[in-house]
Formats: C-alpha cells, structure tokens, sequence
C-alpha cells in the first residue's frame, strides 16, 4: 500500500519568514495530493490540494509543488502568521474508486511572533 | 459554511463495553469515511461508505467495528466490545465526489478505561 513520509516533525520560524514542508510517496499510482491543518481539538481541515497533472498551485500565501518523478511533494507557506501555527499533514491518495486517502506523519509548525 | 457534526465530542467507556459514535456529513455528500487519531500520531484510515456499503476497510477494522447508515442523514462507527487500544479520537468525513478533498469533523475523543 501507499507510505507517506513526512518532514520535519516540528518546525519553528519567525513570524513574516517562510515554512517549508516536505512529503514522499511510494505508490506511483497516486494522483492526488491534499494538505490538511489541524489546530488543537480540531479536526483536520483541508487548506490546499495539487493532482497529478499540474506541477504547482498557489492560494495566496500557499503553494505547493509536486514532482511525479521523484515522487515529492512540498506545501510552501510565506508571510507566516501566529495563526499560521497547528499541527500540517499531508496526503496521498489514488482516485477512481473510493479514495482512502494516506496521511503522513504531521508537522507541527510554530510561528514565533 | 457546511460541517460534518460528530456526537459526542468525548465517550469514557468500559473496557468490553459496546460504542456508537454518531456523525451527520454534510447533506450533498455522497462518500463517507471514518478516520482515528492515536494521541500524536499520524491520522489513519479505518473505513470509507458508499451507496450504502463499504467500499474498503483497513486492517484496523476489524470485526468489532462496524458502520451504518441508518437513515438519510446520519452515519454511525459501532465498536461492540472496546479494548484500551481503541482510545483515540475518531473522525468523521464526507466528500462529494472519490477524487475530492475531505471535509472531516471535529472528532470524538473516546477514552477506554
């Protein structure tokens, strides 16, 4: 099945500075990519996704970048905020059936005001 | 905007004793899911639920758990007998289609002592 590989594990900046998160897959049959927040005693909300076919998406203050090849993709958060802090995971997932959707391992980001 | 409403927020229960943790997803949606969360860990896919059956399951669900839709709103993760490994908090999803982000709830945290 699908391994999704997450880093790093936590991640402190300075408010205004730049975030970077980076995730792996293993199922090169995966062709969907979401990113989820989570904030404390929340569930996980969905802030940005990317397929397959494209290699970049920008909202705002967040992109993400994915490279089939290498199986990588990133989230990129700039201008980061205090409530830019919570915990980020990201995800794979193949479609054309009922998507079981697989999470890495977190981060969990800190914005340092 | 629409939610996914999960009841209760926090079950104590005894060990071996029967939960029903309840979830009402968001009414056009058409794709189900339950998802748990081991303090700390990474989110981990239990089941997903479409056109009234399952449509896959993990490892984890195993024949203690069980789900259903017992009318046209509500969607409902039964374990019969709980062990203390089943402490977690447990997610509720929908999507409206099986190539599109989740909108999950915001949990029950379910305490087996």
């Amino acid at each position: 099945g699908e391994n999704v590989e997450q880093h790093p594990s936590t991640l402190s900046v300075q408010e205004g500075d730049s975030a970077v998160i980076k995730c792996t897959y293993s199922d090169s049959a995966s062709n969907y990519f979401p990113w989820y927040k989570q904030e404390l005693g929340k569930g996980p909300q969905l802030i940005i996704d990317i397929r397959s076919n494209v290699g970049e998406k920008k909202d705002q203050r967040i992109a993400v970048t994915l490279n089939k090849t290498a199986k990588h993709f990133s989230l990129h958060i700039t201008e980061t905020q205090p409530e830019d802090s919570a915990v980020y995971f990201c995800a794979a997932t193949s479609s054309g059936g009922y998507q079981k959707v697989t999470f890495g391992t977190g981060t969990k980001l800190q914005v340092i005001p | 905007e629409p939610e996914v409403t999960q009841t209760p927020s926090h079950q104590v229960t005894q060990m071996g004793q029967e939960v029903i943790l309840r979830c009402v997803p968001i009414s056009n949606h058409l794709y189900f899911y339950w998802y748990r969360q081991i303090l700390g860990q990474k989110v981990e896919f239990l089941v997903s639920f479409y056109n009234n059956e399952i449509s896959e399951k993990s490892e984890i669900f195993d024949d203690q758990f069980s789900v259903e839709r017992p009318d046209g709103s509500n969607f409902t993760l039964k374990i019969r007998s709980t062990k203390l490994e089943d402490s977690a908090m447990y997610f509720c999803a929908s999507s409206a289609r099986d190539d599109y982000g989740y909108t999950f709830g915001s949990g029950t945290r379910l305490t087996v002592v």
